[in-house]
């Protein structure tokens, strides 16, 4: 098994554009979130998922758009990205909400 | 005050020490997370304990559920543990994980 895998690996993009951080997991795995990671704070929940076709916001939603078609992918969109927007984004997957959560290896963005 | 807070920030230790990172919490919750985040960025769960303690090799996970309080050790240091270590805690009245700071932990040989 993959696991989680991510992609791209890195990625600088200059204001206003947009572009999808891909995510997917083949663990068969229900539940799956995107975080973001900054200095001096703890990781953020920005989307989850409880399956495909449910999607909810979490913590810092804002700028960010996503969609679950499949029970292994899980993409995250940015429509037109903000420097706010620089920071290294994780998606994770678990087998429910209370379960152990299995992380992506991360996308470090940087918008300029 | 944030939801999650862990103690050290920061930790430095000699090969060999015993290490224990604490973590305490304002929330209900229904599980705590304790995560390992190599400096080549990516993240482990370590362990994931609603009461009492879990142990894996040479890692020992506590959790008072009545202080809030949970405590990671790590018995016979070793370099190889170098990392940030994060908490972080399932709320019973949400889905989502609350994570503290991270402590990094440097271990020196």
């Amino acid at each position: 098994n993959a696991g989680v895998t991510q992609t791209p690996k890195f990625q600088v993009l200059k204001t206003g554009q947009s572009m999808t951080l891909q995510c997917a997991q083949d663990m068969n795995h229900e539940y799956m979130s995107w975080y973001r990671q900054d200095p001096g704070m703890g990781l953020r929940l920005i989307h989850y998922s409880v399956g495909a076709g449910i999607t909810d916001q979490g913590e810092v939603p804002n700028g960010y758009n996503v969609s679950r078609s499949t029970t292994e992918d899980f993409p995250l969109r940015l429509l037109s990205a903000a420097p706010s927007q620089t920071s290294v984004y994780f998606c994770a997957s678990s087998y429910g909400r209370h379960n152990e959560q299995f992380f992506g290896p991360g996308t470090r963005l940087t918008v300029l | 005050k944030n939801e999650v807070e862990q103690s050290p920030q920061n930790l430095t230790a000699q090969e060999g020490e015993f290490i224990t990172i604490n973590c305490s919490y304002s929330v209900g919750i229904s599980a705590l997370h304790w995560l390992q985040q190599h400096p080549g960025g990516g993240i482990v769960s370590l362990f994931m304990l609603s009461s009492g303690k879990k142990k894996h090799g040479r890692l020992i996970a506590t959790i008072n559920i009545q202080e809030k309080h949970s405590s990671l050790h790590i018995t016979a240091s070793h370099p190889r543990d170098s990392a940030v270590y994060i908490c972080a805690v399932q709320e019973t009245s949400g889905s989502r994980l609350t994570f503290g700071e991270g402590t990094q932990l440097t271990v020196n040989p």
